[in-house]
């Protein structure tokens, strides 16, 4: 079974303070996601890598970063944090396919609260 | 822009009923349509994917099918139990793996 584990279930941390959630896939897929999820407003991606190094910017990318060092690994950065980060985090990994065809599969989610 | 809608919000059904969700999306131009179930406070499971070729999908007691040119998919559950309380979503899959996700439906089967 894929197996995508993010660091932390629940994160408290204060605004101003630079943010880094981590997640870890162990089937060697290439491509790796952030999503926001927030209620009202659904799910949201935030950034996409579908290569080590390689980051490209989804829909709210807006005092996010993301680092992808390692192919398993994929971090997102909140450089400097705000109540509005407030949010439930979810990583995803997929295999890259020449037809794009590929299910996505998600870590139970991170639970971030900034006071 | 694409946009996907699901209705209804909620679902409230006696146990062993068959039921339907229902996702429509704006553009017709997808890679796939994919649905998920989501558990409270965890992340998603992927369900059914259907290719943009393809009309339908199964998995044991799940059928999903796909009309492009309507806009619509279905998620069809067949005889429900307890254990198929959870929210569902369907995505829209646009270029390079971009998910476009609904709201979901958050389904409650009752003994």
């Amino acid at each position: 079974d894929v197996k995508v584990t993010q660091s932390s279930r629940y994160l408290v941390k204060r605004t101003g303070e630079k943010v880094f959630l981590e997640c870890v896939q162990d089937m060697d897929h290439e491509n790796m996601f952030w999503y926001r999820q927030d209620p009202g407003l659904g799910l949201r991606l935030i950034y996409f890598s579908y290569d080590v190094k390689m980051k490209e910017k989804g829909d709210i990318p807006e005092g996010y970063s993301v680092s992808r060092e390692k192919k398993e690994r994929f971090s997102l950065i909140l450089e400097s944090a705000s109540t509005n980060q407030t949010s439930m985090y979810l990583c995803a990994s997929s295999f890259l396919a020449l037809d794009s065809n590929q299910p996505q599969h998600f870590g139970d989610g991170t639970r971030l609260s900034i006071l | 822009k694409q946009e996907v809608t699901q209705i209804p919000a909620a679902l409230s059904v006696p146990e062993g009923e068959n039921l339907v969700l229902n996702c429509s999306f704006t553009d017709s131009a997808i890679y796939n349509l994919q649905w998920f179930r989501q558990d409270p406070g965890k992340g998603l499971t992927s369900l059914l994917l259907i290719q943009s070729s393809q009309r339908e999908q199964t998995s044991g007691r799940l059928n999903a099918s796909l009309d492009k040119s309507s806009g619509r998919s279905t998620l069809y559950i067949a005889a429900s139990q307890p254990g198929d309380s959870a929210t569902y979503l369907c995505a829209s899959q646009r270029g390079a793996q971009k998910l476009v996700f609904g709201q979901g439906t958050r389904l409650t089967i009752n003994p």
